[in-house]
């Protein structure tokens, strides 16, 4: 069955310090991969998306996430954390038949 | 340029008690979906539409109905309501060119 996981529920960085969001999945053929954010009692908005080409893709708010196919992961990335990016993080997929599920969320916790 | 518009924003309901989740998009896209979302459990998807006048089951469609009424619209219907289904419910649409999902500001459904 097609799933993404989402191996952490919270993460804290300090703030300037890099961060990492961990996403993994498992989906026959070839995946769309992406990233949102949501922020408290806010609709989700899209980060960042893998569709084919260079592994590396950036985002927006300087975010990036690299797509490994050998370890089927999709881990989100920014070099320096800032305070305002405190929020839940979702990895999500899609393929062929048409269907976009979600990981569970990671909250990002950024400390001063 | 509304995006994707949900109503209503806040519903409560008694047990079996039916009601009908609206939403609606201006973007001309062709998928549709809905989601639920539940503290740790991330977004599961309820029903989606890959093009008008197609439904297919999500992860979760149980005591769940979709209308797909037109290209615009998807209504989520809840027949006999139970305290299970109390959630925040997402409506999203996706277009043929843009792989990224649009969301709505979510519908906060509290059953009693």
């Amino acid at each position: 069955a097609q799933s993404v996981a989402q191996p952490e529920d919270q993460v804290n960085v300090a703030e300037g310090n890099p961060l990492t969001v961990k996403c993994t999945y498992s989906v026959s053929g070839n995946p769309y991969l992406f990233w949102y954010v949501q922020y408290p009692n806010r609709g989700l908005q899209f980060l960042l998306k893998y569709i084919t080409g260079d592994n590396l893709v950036k985002g927006s708010y300087g975010f990036e996430a690299e797509f490994n196919k050998s370890q089927t992961s999709f881990h989100l990335k920014k070099p320096s954390a800032l305070v305002s990016d405190s929020a839940l993080y979702f990895c999500a997929v899609s393929w062929a038949a048409g269907k976009l599920i979600f990981g569970q969320g990671t909250e990002l916790s950024v400390k001063p | 340029n509304a995006g994707v518009t949900q109503t209503p924003k806040f519903q409560v309901l008694k047990t079996g008690q039916s009601m009908t989740l609206q939403c609606a998009q201006d973007m001309n896209h062709n998928s549709m979906y809905w989601y639920r979302q539940d503290p740790g459990m991330g977004l599961r998807l309820i029903y989606y539409s890959a093009s008008e006048g197609t439904t297919d089951k999500g992860e979760v469609p149980n005591g769940y109905n979709v209308s797909r009424l037109n290209k615009r619209e998807f209504s989520l219907r809840l027949e006999s309501a139970a305290p299970s289904q109390t959630s925040v419910y997402f409506c999203a649409s996706i277009g043929v060119r843009n792989t990224e999902a649009f969301f709505g500001q979510g519908t906060r459904l509290t059953v009693v």
